[in-house]
Order: C-alpha cells, then structure tokens, then sequence
C-alpha cells in the first residue's frame, strides 16, 4: 500500500534553516507529482509547493516562495523541502502528499517544525 | 493571490444532510477536490474532481459543481462524520494550489 513518511521536523531558531525529507513506498514515485501542505497550530490546512514527476517544474505558495525549495530523489523515491530564512509563521505541521487525478490522493501523517527562540 | 471561500461551521442532527459550499472564480474551468480532517488526523480525501468519490469512502458523501460553487453532501450524516472540511483547487493558471479556508462539521 502507499506510504508517505516525513520526517525532519523540530525546534530552528528564527533566521535559521531545516530540511525535510519524505520517504515514499507502495506506488512508481517518478511518475507522481508530490506536494508538500502546512497547518499552523489550530489554523486550516495551507498548501506549499508542488514538484513535477521529472522534476521539470515546481511552483510555491507566496508566502514562501524565495525562501523554500522543493526537491526530489527519483532513485530513492523521496521528496525533500529545504526552508531557509524560518519566520515564526512558518511554524506548522508540514504533511507531504502525493499527487493524481489532479488531486492529493495519498498523504503522510505529518512533521511539526516550530520556529522559536 | 487566488482564494477559494467556505463558510466556517456547518452544523446538522444525525440523519439530516449536510451541505458545504465553496466558492472561487476558477472553479467553472477546474475541479475540486474535498478533504475530510479529524481532529489530530492527517486530511483524507472524499471527493475528487467534483464528484467523484474514492474507494472506501462511503456514498452518503457526494460532490457537485456549478458555476463558481462546489458543494459537499453528506446524505445522512453521522456523528462519526464530525470534522473539518476543506476544498482544494487551482488558479486559472493550473500552477498555484490552493485550499478553502475549512468548514467545521458538527453532528449533533
């Protein structure tokens, strides 16, 4: 069966940098697009980057777009989110999700990444 | 930035159906999509482009759109229905995501 695992989360001072890393199983990664998703504590689910199947494109929502860079490792099927320049609102869980049907049909349970000093 | 709008609570006795709206400009020309989220859960999906319903999920849940607005129906809903709601879509462009701002479901 599909399986999504984040992991990479923790406490980063503001300014700071993280790295998250998603391991995937159960489905052909390199033909998937994969996304990765926010929810501030207490807040509505907030979507962040999507990358293509090949890695051909990535796109970013404004509120990290210049800071946050989404990538892929087709070969051992993991989708990583690099965030430069923390701000205490980016203090979220950040779910990774895979995409078809121009949908996010598969997600993973999430890894919380707190902002603070 | 594109911006799709639900209304923050919706609430229903058991039996009853429940009905959640979502509203953007884009939606004529794109699908939604619609994320069930229990409390401390991950999101899992109900409702793909419009309405069209995964496996396993049951078919009191159903999808609809017209015009600017997708809807969610729950056709007798259940207390184990409680939860937040979200709507998914694109811009015009197919590029941004976005997703509603989540509707509380109480079945009470």
């Amino acid at each position: 069966q599909v399986q999504l695992m984040e992991s990479g989360g923790g406490v980063v001072q503001p300014g700071k940098s993280l790295r998250l890393s998603c391991a995937t199983s159960g489905f052909t990664f390199r033909n998937y697009g994969m996304h990765w998703v926010r929810q501030a504590p207490g807040k509505g689910l907030e979507w962040v980057a999507v990358i293509y199947f090949d890695g051909s494109k990535r796109y970013y929502a404004d509120s990290v777009k210049g800071r946050f860079t989404i990538s892929r490792d087709n070969s051992n099927n993991t989708v990583f989110l690099q965030m430069n320049s923390l701000r205490a609102e980016d203090t979220a869980v950040y779910y990774c999700a895979k995409e078809d049907m121009v949908t996010l049909d598969h997600w993973g349970q999430g890894t919380l990444v707190t902002v603070s000093s | 930035s594109y911006e799709l709008t639900q209304p923050p609570s919706v609430s229903v006795s058991p039996g009853q159906t429940a009905r959640i709206t979502c509203s953007g400009d884009a939606l004529p020309k794109k699908y939604a999509s619609w994320f069930q989220q229990k409390s401390g859960q991950a999101p899992v999906l109900v409702i793909f482009e419009d309405n069209k319903r995964p496996s396993g999920i049951p078919e009191r849940f159903s999808g609809s759109s017209s015009g600017t607005l997708a809807t969610l129906t729950i056709s007798g809903a259940q207390v184990e229905d409680e939860a937040d709601f979200y709507c998914y879509s694109t811009d015009s462009s197919g590029n941004q995501r976005v997703f509603g701002g989540g509707t509380k479901l109480t079945v009470l």
